[in-house]
C-alpha cells in the first residue's frame, strides 16, 4: 500500500517561513491535499490539489509538488498557525485514500 | 452549508461490534460523484482512512480493516452507517465522517468527531 512520510515537528519563529514537507513514491503524479488540525478540532483543509487553496485560507499558506516530495509552505507564520499538518492522497492504483503520519508545527 | 454529525456509543467492550451513524445536510448523497467516507484518530496519533460510500452505492475500505469493516447510506434519511465488528483497544479513537466532493478525493467538510473507547 502507499506510504506518505512526513517529519514529526518542525519548529519557526514568528515571521519566519515553515515548510513541511510529505514524501512518497512518485507522489508529483498524485494530487496532494493538505489538511490543518488544531486541538480538539476537525482537520480543515488548507491546501488542495497540490497548490490551491479553499476560501478564506490566507494566501500564507501554499503547495507544491514534484518528484517524491510534496511542500506545504506557511509564509510569515504567525502563533494561530501552531497545529498538526498532515498531507492526504488518493492512491489511484487501489482507490483508497491515504493519510500522512502528521506533522506538529511549533511556533516558537 | 455542508454539515455532518457523528453519533454513536462512546463506550464499547472489547469482541462487541461498533456501529456509527453519520447524519449529514447541505447536500445529497444520491448526486453523481459525491461521497462519504469515514476517518479515525487514535489519541495523539494520525489520521487514518477507514471507509467510503459514493452517491451509487460503491464502497471502499482500508485494506488492513476490510474484514471488519461494513458501510451503507441511507439516502432519504442523509445518514450513513459504519459498523467495525470485533472491537479491540486499540480501536479506541476519535472517529470522523467526512464529505468528499465530485471529482476530487479529498474530505472538504469533516463532522466534529466522536470519541470512542473500548474498554471492559
Amino acid at each position: 500500500s502507499y506510504v506518505l512520510t512526513q517529519p514529526p515537528s518542525v519548529s519557526v519563529a514568528p515571521g519566519q517561513t515553515a515548510r513541511i514537507t510529505c514524501g512518497g513514491n512518485k507522489i508529483g503524479s498524485k494530487s496532494v491535499h493538505w489538511y490543518q488540525q488544531k486541538p480538539g478540532q476537525a482537520p480543515v483543509v488548507v491546501v488542495y490539489d497540490d497548490s490551491d487553496r479553499p476560501s478564506g485560507i490566507p494566501e500564507r499558506f501554499s503547495g507544491s509538488n514534484s518528484g517524491n516530495t510534496a511542500t506545504l509552505t506557511i509564509s510569515r507564520v504567525e502563533a494561530g498557525d501552531e497545529a498538526d499538518y498532515c498531507c492526504q492522497v488518493w492512491d489511484t492504483g487501489s482507490d483508497h485514500w491515504v493519510f500522512g503520519g502528521g506533522t506538529k508545527l511549533t511556533v516558537l | 452549508q455542508i454539515t455532518l454529525k457523528e453519533s454513536g456509543p462512546t463506550l464499547v467492550k472489547p469482541t462487541q461490534t461498533l456501529t456509527l451513524t453519520c447524519t449529514f445536510s447541505g447536500f445529497s448523497l444520491s448526486t453523481n460523484g459525491v461521497g462519504v467516507g469515514w476517518i479515525r484518530q487514535p489519541p495523539g496519533k494520525a489520521l487514518e482512512w477507514l471507509a467510503l460510500i459514493y452517491w451509487d452505492d460503491d464502497k471502499r475500505y482500508s485494506p488492513s480493516l476490510k474484514s471488519r469493516l461494513t458501510i451503507t447510506k441511507d439516502t432519504s434519511k442523509n445518514q450513513v452507517v459504519l459498523t467495525m465488528t470485533n472491537m479491540n483497544p486499540v480501536d479506541t479513537a476519535t472517529y470522523y465522517c467526512a464529505h468528499s466532493p465530485p471529482r476530487k478525493r479529498l474530505f472538504d467538510y469533516w463532522g466534529q468527531g466522536t470519541l470512542v473507547t473500548v474498554s471492559s
